[in-house]
């Protein structure tokens, strides 16, 4: 059983279309997090949720919408695609808030804006 | 603003070699230190974490000290393999009011283990 799991894996599309990443955590973790990977390989945080409440929003613009239907899941969705917004976006969850927590990462979606 | 910083990669080393990678960071207050590795085409794994000044974490071969002092977290390990062939990812978590587990990443050093 995967823990944490995206879809898609890959994501190819052109500038100007919106698209959706989701994401589901069978850990039962109250927190899920979206980083951003660019190409140089640097991780940044984008969004945390705590059952289900927003408590990060690291100046992404709001191209950018995450959406938590419920504690497994954290979805994001992306309007107006960019070619910079080509990265490879991770999910993550931790069981809470806090800075001793492990998060565990999800295998990641690459995301090719064209 | 808080922030970490690693050593330019990549470090390509031979089987057996000694490995350090260093690490070192800027924060208010006491942080929780960790280290990730990220292996070819997969998400990033927790290799060890420590929570306080002087505190060891360790796994699988690899350990790094929290040294508040020298605010450093430096990873080694006495033996490496091939298989540890991976990008490693220095962060911090918890700096001055913030508790949200929200990780800061150093910019990851690749290492490359030749047989």
């Amino acid at each position: 059983d995967t823990a944490v799991s995206q879809t898609p894996k890959y994501l190819v599309t052109q500038m100007g279309n919106d698209k959706s990443i989701k994401c589901e955590q069978n850990l039962g973790h109250d927190t899920m997090y979206w980083y951003k990977q660019d190409s140089k390989k640097f991780l940044k945080i984008m969004f945390s949720y705590n059952n289900k409440e927003l408590i990060i929003n690291e100046t992404v613009p709001n191209r950018f919408s995450p959406k938590s239907p419920d504690k497994a899941h954290l979805n994001l969705h992306i309007n107006s695609l960019e070619l910079g917004d080509s990265a490879v976006y991770f999910c993550a969850s931790s069981p809470r808030q806090g800075r001793n927590t492990e998060a565990f990462f999800g295998q990641g979606t690459r995301l090719t804006v064209v | 603003g808080d922030s970490v910083t690693q050593m330019e990669g990549p470090v390509t080393l031979s089987e057996e070699a000694f490995l350090t990678i260093n690490c070192t960071y800027t924060a208010t207050g006491y942080p929780s230190l960790f280290w990730y590795v990220q292996y070819p085409g997969e998400g990033l794994q927790l290799l060890l974490k420590a929570t306080k000044a002087d505190d060891k974490g360790s796994n699988k071969g690899f350990e790094a000290t929290y040294r508040k002092e020298t605010t450093s977290f430096h990873l080694e390990k006495g033996s490496v393999q091939v298989s540890d062939s991976a990008v490693y990812f220095c962060a911090l978590s918890g700096v001055g009011s913030s508790n949200t587990g929200k990780l800061i990443f150093g910019q990851g050093t690749t290492l490359q283990v030749k047989p």
